[in-house]
């Protein structure tokens, strides 16, 4: 059973279009979190749920717009898709409302290629 | 914020050899330093971690050591291992939970 699963692995589209990924967690977590990785590696977070409520809203467009219609489910929706947008997105869940009370579970990555 | 640097960015190992990442933060409020593996196609995964308490911590052929005054942490990697080769990261947590990655170590063990 994959503890923390994003749909879809791959994703290739063009400029201008909206996309979604989804990501479920099935280790009964309350915090769940949307990590982007770009080309050097580099992981940013972007956004944190505890218990279907944001928490840490880093300096993302407005573009980005997640969405947790439960604790286990956080989707990530992005409209009008730039260039720079192209990375490999990490889902995570973590135990507590905080990182620090406990390990964070990544999903396997969506990679996004815009074109 | 917290801001972390690791070093170095590439690190290239014959088997059999240790390997040492360190990391620097700027936060002393941090108080939880996890380090994650992340092979290729895959997501990062903790190995191991340690808090702010505590200034050494083992399992098996890892280690992590904490000096809190210098604020800085390492990672040790005894005996590498082909399947030791992936990006390491280390990480900083301050006490509102905010995470912050190092930039990541390329780690290539050659047999």
């Amino acid at each position: 059973d994959t503890a923390v699963s994003q749909t879809p692995k791959y994703l290739v589209t063009q400029m201008g279009n909206d996309k979604s990924i989804k990501c479920e967690q099935n280790l009964g977590h309350d915090t769940m979190y949307w990590y982007k990785q770009d080309s050097k590696k580099f992981l940013k977070i972007m956004f944190s749920y505890n218990n279907k409520e944001l928490i840490i809203n880093e300096t993302v467009p407005n573009r980005f717009s997640p969405k947790s219609p439960d604790k286990a489910h956080l989707n990530l929706h992005i409209n009008s898709l730039e260039l720079g947008d192209s990375a490999v997105y990490f889902c995570a869940s973590s135990p507590g409302q905080h990182a620090n009370t406990g390990e964070l579970f990544f999903g396997e990555g969506s990679r996004l290629t815009v074109l | 914020g917290e801001n972390v640097e690791q070093h170095p960015s590439t690190l290239s190992v014959q088997e059999g050899d240790s390997a040492v990442i360190k990391c620097t933060y700027s936060d002393s409020a941090s108080n939880y330093f996890p380090w994650y593996k992340q092979e290729l196609g895959k997501g990062p995964q903790l190995i191991i971690d340690i808090r702010s308490n505590v200034g050494e911590k083992k399992d098996q052929r890892i280690a992590v050591t904490l000096n809190k005054t210098a604020k800085h942490f390492s990672l040790h990697i005894t005996e590498t291992q082909p399947e030791d080769s992936a990006v390491y990261f280390c990480a900083a947590t301050d006490s509102w939970g905010k995470f912050q990655f190092g930039a990541g170590t390329q780690v290539v063990v050659t047999p």
